[in-house]
């Protein structure tokens, strides 16, 4: 069974500042996809981005890329010239056929 | 916005009783998924469905059910409601029903329940 682990609850950064995301999970398969989603207050649930594992160059979206080290299974999301808006909730999630297997989340606040 | 709707957005309700969730995917997307988000248990897959079918049952309760009409919107039924069901509800859409990486999901709103 695919498994998906964040092992910080709360994290915060200054303004401006880069910060770091952490995530690690467990998969048998070769084949499958891994995700960042980011959940404002609004609890609106937003793709921040994605990651083919096949795919060895790490995603990049703006100020948000990951670093993905198949090897390790980890999967571990970089925030540069961290915004206020940026504060959230964020999930690393893994899928290899339909369903999303979410960790327990990240809450992210960035201070001014 | 997503293109993904749910209805209600609230619902409060008393325990033992049964209440519908409403979703209507983005236009053109045949695969819905419904998720359950609580404090206790995060983040849940429950069922997914293609094209009025199952295609795949995560730690869905038996007193849950779902269903995709042929207009292609769905229902989530949940019944003899306990305190612990108290949670957000998500559905999301996507086009395909698995597997391509730009098969991605998105995100309706959310129903949130309360269970008193």
């Amino acid at each position: 069974a695919q498994t998906v682990t964040q092992s910080q609850p709360e994290m915060s950064v200054q303004e401006a500042e880069t910060v770091t995301l952490s995530c690690t999970y467990d998969t048998s398969e070769n084949n499958y996809y891994l995700f960042w989603y980011k959940q404002p207050p609004s609890r609106q649930m937003i793709l921040v981005i994605r990651q083919e594992a096949y795919k060895q160059q790490n995603a990049t979206e703006n100020r948000f890329s990951v670093n993905f080290q198949k090897a390790a299974k980890s999967f571990s999301l970089k925030i540069s010239d961290s915004q206020l808006g940026d504060t959230a909730m964020y999930f690393c999630a893994s899928r290899r056929t339909g369903k999303l297997i979410f960790g327990q989340g990240t809450t992210l606040q960035v201070k001014p | 916005d997503s293109g993904v709707t749910q209805t209600p957005k609230h619902l409060i309700t008393a325990t033992g009783q049964r209440v519908t969730l409403r979703c209507s995917p983005r236009s053109g997307d045949l695969s819905v998924y419904w998720y359950q988000q609580s404090l206790d248990q995060g983040l849940q897959f429950l069922i997914q469905y293609y094209n009025g079918e199952e295609r795949a049952k995560g730690n869905i309760l038996e007193r849950f059910s779902a269903q995709q009409f042929p207009d292609l919107h769905s229902e989530l039924n949940l019944s003899s409601l306990e305190l612990g069901d108290s949670a957000l509800y998500f559905c999301a859409s996507s086009l395909k029903w698995g597997g391509s990486s730009y098969n991605e999901q998105f995100f309706g709103p959310g129903t949130r329940l309360t269970v008193l």
